[in-house]
């Protein structure tokens, strides 16, 4: 199985910060990744597919990249809303796996 | 618009069965391939099961082999999972996830999401 590392584990941040979240995956996955918003309560809502590609309606502060084994999520000047936790996921091979999760805290 | 809705959950004593429901519009079920994923209380993501719009494919987390199936009706809009045997550790919000892609199963993503649906096995 493909394991997917996130880092860092938890983030406090400022509203107007910029800040990346990294995700590596233990082997290549090509750009077969995706970025995933979590609020308390609520599903997952997809942000990012196929590593750089912005899912309709999703703001522009959010920008991915990477490939192979290295992925980045940006969020630039951070707004109240964006504070969740996050998590990439590989869908290039079955079992399809997720990062453990970074959860972006206000500072 | 597309939409995803799961019921069945419950409480349930570790080692019965409970079948959960994700009924689907806005889109034509019957050739997108859907996706099971849980979230165990205060964890991460986990990707259960999928299976292929016509049913003739599927693939399941080692974790649930062998106790839970995946299914559909496309008659009925409705995707299903069966759980059998169930454990403490399955205890979680199961959610239902729409495959990007038409009649493929494979290197594509799930942006749709439903509202998930909460399994408690305790005794």
């Amino acid at each position: 199985d493909i394991q997917m590392t996130q880092s860092p584990s938890s983030l406090s941040a400022s509203v107007g910060d910029r800040v990346t979240i990294t995700c590596r995956a233990s082997q290549g996955i090509s750009n077969n990744l995706a970025w995933f918003q979590q609020k308390p309560g609520k599903a997952p809502k997809s942000l990012i597919f196929a590593a750089s590609n912005l899912q309709s309606g999703v703001s522009s502060r959010f920008r991915g990249s990477g490939s192979g084994t290295y992925f980045t999520l940006t969020i630039s000047s951070l707004q109240p809303e964006d504070f969740a936790t996050y998590y990439c996921q590989q869908y290039n091979s079955y079992p399809y796996t997720f990062g453990q999760g970074t959860k972006l805290e206000i500072k | 618009q597309v939409q995803l809705v799961e019921s069945g959950g419950g409480v349930v004593q570790p080692g019965r069965s409970l079948r959960l429901s994700c009924a689907a519009s806005g889109f034509t079920f019957s050739t997108y391939g859907m996706h099971w994923v849980r979230q165990a209380p205060g964890k991460g993501l986990e990707w259960v099961a999928v299976i292929s719009y016509d049913g003739s494919n599927k693939y399941y987390a080692d974790s649930v082999k062998g106790r839970f199936s995946i299914s559909r009706d496309n008659s009925k809009n409705t995707l299903y999972l069966q759980m059998n045997s169930l454990r403490a550790e399955d205890t979680a919000v199961y959610y239902c996830a729409k495959i990007d892609i038409v009649l493929t199963l494979y290197r594509v993503g799930m942006g749709v999401w439903g509202q998930g649906t909460t399994v408690t096995a305790s005794s």
